[in-house]
């Protein structure tokens, strides 16, 4: 099936500092969704970019389906920010369905 | 707020009992998605029903069930518990069945096995 990495697994940075978290994926996928969780466990939806860049205040997220990557861009951080990124594909193949990544766990020190 | 609601927040309980898990969709969505996330498994799809029908299986062990009931929400009924089911378990709604849909997450069900 597909493989999803996420790149750092971990990162530490000052409040302030901007950061860039990566996700490849191995095959073509049909849907792309980046989430937070934060540290009480919520998954909170950040980004569905099958392809393209959006923003939403200081995030903004980049996909290039064609090279299989997607990038997910925090400027400014907050502390609020801390927790772990998923990114989450779903491909076409019926038996892979949506299949996350290991995430990137953010530690944003105030 | 997601508007996805999911019942109980907390549940405990022994080796070798059946739990039952319910999710309430959002508003409008006919698609339910379960998912388990355990520390060693990390974030793994379940199972999808569509409109009350079955759509996709992902790793979902033969001791778990769902279903999606006529006003759309649904359960996940885990039965013969072990300790390595203690995890959370989210569920998630979307507007459609087809691939390429936009999934909005519940708060989970923390579920542990002693």
């Amino acid at each position: 099936g597909i493989q999803v990495e996420q790149s750092p697994p971990d990162l530490i940075l000052q409040e302030g500092a901007n950061s860039t978290l990566r996700c490849n994926f191995s095959d073509s996928v049909n849907n792309l969704q980046w989430f937070h969780q934060n540290p009480w466990g919520q998954l909170i939806n950040l980004f569905y970019i099958p392809s393209g860049t959006k923003q939403n205040g200081r995030l903004s997220a980049t996909t290039v389906a064609t090279e299989r990557y997607s990038l997910l861009y925090i400027s400014s951080s907050q502390t609020t920010d801390s927790g772990v990124y998923f990114c989450a594909v779903e491909t076409w193949n019926r038996d892979d369905k949506i299949i996350f990544g290991k995430g990137t766990r953010l530690h944003i020190l105030p | 707020d997601s508007g996805v609601t999911q019942t109980p927040k907390h549940l405990i309980t022994a080796t070798g009992q059946r739990v039952t898990l319910r999710c309430s969709p959002r508003s409008g969505d006919l698609s339910v998605y379960w998912y388990q996330q355990s520390l060693d498994q990390g974030l793994q799809f379940l199972i999808q029903y569509y409109n009350g029908e079955e759509r996709a299986k992902g790793n979902i062990l033969e001791r778990f069930s769902a279903q999606q009931f006529p006003d759309l929400h649904s359960e996940l009924n885990l039965s013969s518990l072990e300790l390595g089911d203690s995890a959370l378990y989210f569920c998630a709604s979307s507007v459609l069945a087809g691939d390429g849909n936009e999934q909005f997450f519940g708060p989970g069900t923390r579920l542990t096995v002693l």
